[in-house]
C-alpha cells in the first residue's frame, strides 16, 4: 500500500528563517506529487505540484519543492518564512495507475513567530 | 477560492443516527472525491465518483456511501454513526488526470 511520511509534526521558526519540510513516499510506480497548505480556518489549498519534467518545482508564495526519485522524496522549501506562513502543510502522492486517489501524510504544523 | 462548496459547515449527531453531507463541484469538473480528516491527521480517502459511478474506494465500511448527480454535485451518506466518525469531511473535485481542489469541509461531531 502507498504511504507518505512527513518527518516533522511541529516546526517553530522565527520570521526570515529558512524552511525545509521533509516528505518521503513509498510506491514503486510513477506518481504525481503535491504539497497542500491549510491556513487556520481555511480549506486545503494547492501549494505546488509535480507531474513530470524539471524536478525542482515552484509554487505560490515563494515555496518550492524538489523531487528526488532515487530517494522517493519531495521536500518543501522556502528561503525566508513570514508570519503569514503559519499553517499546516500536507504532502500528498497520487499514483498514475488506477483512480485519482490522493494519499496524504499526517501533516506538519508550522508556527512562525514574528 | 476553488469554487467547491460544501454543506452544512457544522453538524452534530448522536451515535446510531444517519447523516448526509453535500458537495457542489467546481464548474466543469467531472470527478469528485471524499476524504475524512480526523483531528491531527491527514485526509484519508473514502471514495471517488466519476460520471455518477463509484470508481474507487478506500478502507471504509459500506455504511459510508455516496452519490454523484448529473450536474456533478455529490453526497456522502454515513449510516449508523459511531463516535469515531467525528471528523472533518472534505470533498474535492477535479478533471480526470488533473489536480484536486478541495472544499471547506463539513465538521461532523458524533456524541
Amino acid at each position: 500500500a502507498q504511504s507518505v511520511s512527513q518527518h516533522n509534526h511541529h516546526v517553530i521558526l522565527s520570521e526570515a528563517a529558512s524552511l525545509e519540510l521533509g516528505c518521503n513516499y513509498s510506491y514503486g510506480g510513477t506518481v504525481n506529487l503535491f504539497w497542500y497548505v491549510q491556513y487556520p480556518g481555511q480549506h486545503l489549498q494547492l501549494l505546488l505540484k509535480y507531474f513530470s519534467g524539471d524536478p525542482l518545482v515552484k509554487g505560490i508564495k515563494g515555496f518550492e519543492a524538489e523531487f528526488i526519485k532515487s530517494k522517493f522524496s519531495f521536500n518543501l522549501r522556502k528561503p525566508s518564512v513570514q508570519w503569514s506562513d503559519t499553517a499546516e502543510y500536507f504532502c500528498a502522492v497520487k499514483p498514475l495507475t488506477g483512480f485519482q486517489k490522493l494519499v496524504f501524510g499526517t501533516g506538519t504544523r508550522l508556527l512562525v513567530s514574528p | 477560492e476553488t469554487g467547491v462548496t460544501q454543506s452544512p459547515t457544522h453538524l452534530i449527531k448522536t451515535r446510531g443516527q444517519q447523516v448526509t453531507l453535500r458537495c457542489s463541484s467546481q464548474s466543469g469538473h467531472n470527478t469528485v472525491s471524499w476524504y475524512q480528516q480526523a483531528l491531527g491527521q491527514g485526509p484519508q480517502f473514502i471514495f471517488q465518483y466519476y460520471r455518477e459511478e463509484e470508481n474507487g474506494r478506500g478502507n471504509f465500511p459500506p455504511r459510508f456511501s455516496g452519490l454523484q448527480f448529473p450536474n456533478y454535485s455529490s453526497e456522502l451518506n454515513v449510516n449508523a454513526l459511531e463516535l469515531d466518525d467525528s471528523a472533518l469531511y472534505l470533498c474535492a473535485s477535479s478533471l480526470t488526470g488533473y489536480e484536486q481542489y478541495f472544499g471547506p469541509g463539513t465538521r461532523l461531531t458524533v456524541t
